[in-house]
């Protein structure tokens, strides 16, 4: 069966820091990959997506990035957090579109102080 | 553009049915999903309706109008676990992200 999994759950770092953070999912290949950011009480926004290798899509130029280096691997990076980059960050992965929907990852709580 | 329009808060008692609707406009239609999320947790998939009517699962049925652009979640028998976010989403076409709405969040007292 397959799986995802995302870490950290929770995460505290300071504003102008680095982050990093991980999704990969097992028992599947050339998944969809997507990273969402939820912030308190509003919707879901997507931030990048990923069809394969080395293939991003951004939604909101800012100051975020993400990278694919492996087929089951999605990574989101900053360089320099900003205190807005604080929120619920979830990682998603699909297997093309239909009725398959979105598997989501449990999720990274970050708070920027 | 993409717009995904559902209620922001709704209250219901436990046992008694509740409907919670969502209206859509967007750039093309492949179908549309149901999401329940639990406070501080991740969304999990209920439902996916791609042609008009009524799908049940359990105490949890989906209906859609592709005509009208609506949608609507329908659950039965409320229990107070049933109290959460409920999404909305909607895929344009294949292998594009979803479309989703702020969600709907319910309250169910006793």
């Amino acid at each position: 069966s397959q799986t995802i999994h995302q870490w950290p759950a929770t995460l505290v770092q300071p504003v102008g820091s680095p982050l990093s953070l991980e999704c990969t999912v097992e028992g599947t290949s050339n998944p969809n990959l997507y990273w969402y950011r939820q912030a308190a009480g509003r919707g879901l926004q997507l931030l990048f997506y990923s069809v394969g290798i080395g293939q991003i899509s951004s939604e909101v130029p800012q100051n975020l990035s993400a990278s694919r280096p492996q087929d089951r691997q999605f990574i989101l990076s900053s360089k320099k957090l900003l205190l807005s980059d604080s929120g619920f960050y979830l990682c998603a992965w699909s297997a093309g579109q239909g009725s398959y929907g979105y598997t989501f990852g449990s999720g990274t709580r970050l708070t920027v102080v | 553009g993409q717009n995904i329009d559902q209620p922001t808060e709704m209250t219901a008692t436990e046992g008694a049915i509740v409907q919670i609707n969502c209206t859509y406009q967007t750039s093309g239609f492949n179908g549309l999903f149901w999401y329940q999320q639990h406070a501080g947790e991740a969304p999990t998939f209920l439902s996916y309706n791609v042609l008009d009517g009524l799908e049940e699962k359990g105490r949890f049925s989906s209906f859609l109008s592709r005509s009208k652009g609506y949608s609507y979640l329908l659950l039965k028998e409320l229990q107070m676990k049933d109290s959460a976010s409920y999404l909305c989403a909607v895929s344009p076409r294949r292998n594009t992200p979803l479309v989703f709405g702020k969600g709907t969040r319910l309250s169910v007292i006793a």
